[in-house]
């Protein structure tokens, strides 16, 4: 079946600091990623829809400028955590669609980021 | 819109017991639903998927999903919980072109002794 990594599964810096997160299809191409973030206790929220070779879209209400994401090639998307601050803090999650009609979406492992 | 609601953010059960998480939902077109399981600090494994074929779903672990389109619901069933089984289940619409996922509340499912 279709495997997602991420990388790193967690990372702690400190406020003000950028943090990047790689998001990595391992055995299938991906012109589609999605970001999803999850606060403790409570459902996903998807954060943007990543396109390989083209800006992502963003879900309303997130800043652009402060979720920087790339989707340089067909197997992997950054998002990069810009000035982070500790409310950035959450779980993390990509997932990428595969299979018959792309309907199946396949979610990797998750990052905990944790802003002190 | 598209949306999702899980009725009972919290279900306990006794080992053995029958399973049954709630979602309904709302989608202005036919809708592609699907049922995830999420255990602690993991990300989401897919337990099965409804695509406009068979309206039951089986699948992984013995779990199984009926679409009632007059009901909106998609209820998720096992006949018989078992303790693995203790976990976050999310029930989920896909909506748009790219197949974009939007997820319900989650209901945590806890299978006692």
């Amino acid at each position: 079946g279709a495997v997602v990594s991420q990388h790193p599964s967690w990372v702690i810096c400190k406020s003000g600091t950028s943090v990047k997160i790689e998001c990595r299809s391992l055995d299938f191409q991906a012109t589609t990623m999605f970001w999803y973030r999850q606060f403790p206790k409570q459902s996903l929220m998807l954060m943007a829809t990543s396109n390989e070779g083209s800006k992502a879209t963003y879900e309303q209400g997130v800043e652009k400028d402060k979720f920087l994401i790339n989707h340089a090639s067909l197997t992997l998307s950054t998002l990069t955590v810009t000035s982070a601050h500790p409310e950035d803090s959450s779980f993390y999650i990509c997932s990428a669609p595969f299979g018959a009609g792309d309907y199946e979406q396949y979610f990797g492992p998750g990052t905990r980021l944790t802003v002190t | 819109a598209q949306s999702v609601t899980q009725l009972g953010s919290h279900v306990s059960v006794s080992e053995g017991a029958l399973v049954l998480l709630r979602c309904n939902y709302s989608s202005s077109v036919p809708p592609y639903l699907f049922w995830y399981v999420q255990y602690p600090n993991q990300g989401l494994q897919l337990l099965l998927k409804y695509t406009s074929a068979a309206t039951l779903v089986k699948g992984i672990n013995g779990f199984e999903a009926e679409f009632k389109k007059s009901e909106t619901s998609f209820h998720l069933t096992k006949p018989s919980a078992h303790m693995s089984d203790a976990a976050e289940y999310f029930c989920a619409v896909s909506v748009g072109g790219y197949n974009k996922l939007i997820f319900g509340a989650g209901t945590r499912l806890a299978v006692h002794p």
